[in-house]
């Protein structure tokens, strides 16, 4: 049972697009949502949080949006850069349920960034 | 550098070898998790630490696979009589209570395992 579900395996986009990537849960305890970057033969990047008492967080180029009521996340990364070619993936943690912070990740997309 | 390490980096072995990982923390984080991530897929929960103490195992965790904090420091991983199915990235990852946002979590590089 996938309880983060990145539904797109794969974008492309041109350099100064903008780039969404896009997160579904199933789990309503999840209160906090984190998305990292990884590079081949790295472990992966912490990039921008957000939580469940939010629904807009802001760091430079990334905006992380969550929707509760749909259980829907995305990542904007304006303008893109070649740079930010990576899979990104969408992770989600539940404290409530004393699940000890373990983050529960989805599938990932590949990000690709065209110059 | 004073980020999470991992060693060895990249481990082939044969099928019924036992292996052992480390990984040493962040030097204030007191939480420690291990995780699996194979082909396609995303980084998948196997145990955490608080300080020494091992509070949860998922059931991922096979009876092959233990895992240990001795003072609170450093981590192993060890699996038993390895299969082809243990291939995978292992990767730890840490967090602390100092740090700003007791969610984040810190990765190291990973492990590559091949079991031939």
């Amino acid at each position: 049972d996938q309880q983060v579900k990145q539904n797109s395996p794969s974008l492309s986009v041109q350099e100064g697009r903008i780039s969404i990537l896009n997160c579904d849960y199933t789990n309503s305890m999840f209160d906090y949502f984190l998305w990292y970057k990884k590079y081949p033969a790295e472990g992966p990047t912490f990039l921008i949080s957000i939580s469940s008492i939010k629904d807009k967080n802001e760091d430079g180029r990334f905006t992380v949006f969550l929707n509760k009521s749909a259980k829907h996340l995305s990542l904007h990364i304006v303008p893109s850069q070649p740079g930010d070619s990576a899979v990104y993936f969408c992770a989600a943690s539940d404290y409530s349920g004393g699940s000890n912070y373990k983050l529960t990740f989805g599938k990932g997309t590949l990000l690709t960034v065209n110059p | 550098d004073t980020g999470v390490s991992q060693d060895p980096r990249h481990k082939i072995t044969k099928r019924g070898q036992n292996v052992t990982f480390r990984c040493d923390p962040i030097s204030e984080h007191n939480r420690l998790y291990w995780y699996r991530q194979t082909l396609g897929q995303g980084p998948e929960f196997l145990t955490y630490f608080q300080n020494e103490a091992q509070l949860e195992k998922s059931r991922l965790l096979s009876d092959r696979f233990s895992a240990e904090r001795p003072k609170g420091s450093f981590s192993t991983l060890e699996i038993q009589r390895t299969e082809q199915g243990d291939s995978a990235m292992y990767l730890c990852a840490t967090g602390g209570l100092a740090h700003k946002n007791y969610n984040e979590q810190f990765f190291g590089p990973g492990t590559r395992l091949t079991v031939l």
